[in-house]
């Protein structure tokens, strides 16, 4: 049973382009999760998918960013003309239907905005 | 739940145990999570205990639970270089749309020398 899988691991972006990063749940998981890991920080909650529904969006900054996990595929977090402070590793995790007790993590995607 | 505390470093001698601490602020049941971060990758969940509990065991690590001072350990016995990597504390949110997030400490790093 493979973990939760991210990509690109690694993202480079020049200011202003739009940096799209993807994380597919452990098999069985419906219930993915974005964090966003600054340099020598905690993680902090961004947003909380279900399968074609988002539960808890509070987390995300209102402009630029966006996130969505449809029916068929991974679940898209979507930063659009980035900025330096973008800069920072988004870990993904996903948990199955039955409980929210385990959060799996995924390798992360350290994004890098020239 | 959003305040959780952990002391930032911790060091100690190759085959003695280690303690790592945290703090955290939601007072109502909950569950609680140790994750370790190796360099570069994302995190890998250790152990998890619900709040009604004291203690919970798992081979060489202890975590211990006092809800009264909302204090919770992690200890490590019989230390290895293996074990050096930065250690996160996690509460998960209890209220509502809040249910799915975790609040992370900013993590403690363990270096462990041989």
């Amino acid at each position: 049973n493979a973990g939760v899988m991210q990509n690109p691991r690694h993202l480079v972006r020049r200011r202003g382009q739009e940096a799209r990063l993807r994380c597919s749940p452990m098999k069985g998981h419906s219930h993915v999760y974005w964090y966003r890991q600054l340099p020598e920080e905690g993680l902090k909650f961004m947003v909380y998918l279900q399968k074609e529904n988002i539960i808890d969006e509070s987390g995300m900054p209102k402009e630029r960013f966006s996130a969505e996990f449809p029916k068929e595929g991974p679940s898209i977090l979507r930063i659009q003309q980035v900025v330096r402070g973008d800069s920072a590793a988004y870990f993904c995790a996903s948990s199955p239907p039955s409980g929210m007790n385990e959060q799996f993590f995924g390798p992360g995607t350290r994004l890098t905005v020239l | 739940g959003e305040d959780v505390e952990q002391s930032l470093f911790l060091s100690v001698r190759e085959g003695d145990s280690s303690v790592i601490n945290c703090t955290y602020t939601d007072s109502s049941s909950t569950y609680l999570y140790w994750y370790k971060q190796e360099p570069g990758a994302g995190l890998q969940l250790l152990t998890y205990i619900f709040s009604n509990m004291d203690m919970k065991q798992d081979q060489r690590l202890t975590v211990l639970l006092n809800k009264k001072d909302k204090h919770l350990s992690l200890r490590i016995a019989d230390t290895q270089t293996g074990d050096s990597a930065i250690y996160f504390c996690a509460e998960r949110g209890i209220r509502g749309s809040t249910l799915g997030r975790l609040y992370f400490g900013r993590g403690t790093q363990l270096t462990v020398w041989p």
